[in-house]
């Protein structure tokens, strides 16, 4: 079935760096693709998403971009800060379908 | 006020109890999900729901079952439960939008089972 895998954490980063987290997937059809992400103590939250290939998504800095020809969906952002330590799930939406698949999540440190 | 709201927001049981968690929605959405997050396991879906008269096994709906009684009110009940079931269970909503929707997520419900 569709499925998406992400990168094992936990990553810990100093402040300004680079970030990369991978995600790729398996899917049949045309899913759409979304990072969410959860801060301490709270539920997910939607950062950004891409329905159809070659669209990028991009929200608070963070960027990603749906490649079809490499089934990924890496979430980047050039500079991290202290407020973006949190959990970061990637997650499928199957083509015609109301399902969510999540990856395992990938918890990120950002140290001053 | 938040716009999915679930209660309790943390439980501490014992084996074999029965257990609801109770979820309600402002959103007007149709579409409610129950999921539950292990360490390392990410997200799984437990039941979800289209409307009041539509329910639907997800991943790992045994041990569980669920009531729609309203389109805002979706509860999630543990019969018998057991400690493996020890987990933070999150309800969600989810609007019409065909292929681009996102999930809206509640504050999460902790459950723990002696």
């Amino acid at each position: 079935g569709d499925s998406v895998t992400q990168m094992e954490g936990p990553v810990t980063l100093s402040e300004e760096a680079f970030l990369t987290i991978n995600c790729t997937y398996t899917a049949t059809g045309y899913p759409s693709l979304f990072w969410y992400v959860q801060y301490p103590g709270e539920g997910l939250q939607l950062l950004l998403k891409a329905t159809k290939a070659d669209d990028k998504g991009s929200n608070k800095g963070f960027e990603a971009t749906y490649r079809k020809e490499t089934t990924s969906f890496h979430l980047e952002k050039g500079s991290v800060q202290v407020s973006d330590s949190a959990v970061y799930f990637c997650a499928l939406r199957p083509y015609n379908n109301n399902d969510m698949r999540f990856g395992a999540g990938t918890r990120l440190t950002v140290k001053p | 006020d938040a716009d999915v709201t679930q209660t309790p927001r943390n439980r501490i049981t014992k084996t074999g109890k029965r257990i609801m968690l109770e979820c309600s929605q402002t959103k007007g959405h149709d579409r409610m999900y129950w999921y539950r997050q292990d360490p390392g396991l990410g997200l799984r879906l437990i039941y979800y729901s289209f409307d009041v008269k539509d329910i639907n096994k997800g991943e790992i709906s045994d041990g569980y079952s669920v009531s729609r009684q309203a389109q805002a009110k979706f509860s999630l009940s543990l019969e018998s439960a057991i400690p493996n079931q020890t987990a933070l269970y999150f309800c969600a909503t989810m609007g019409r939008a065909v292929n681009t929707g996102e999930l809206f997520f509640g504050e999460g419900s902790r459950l723990t089972v002696l």
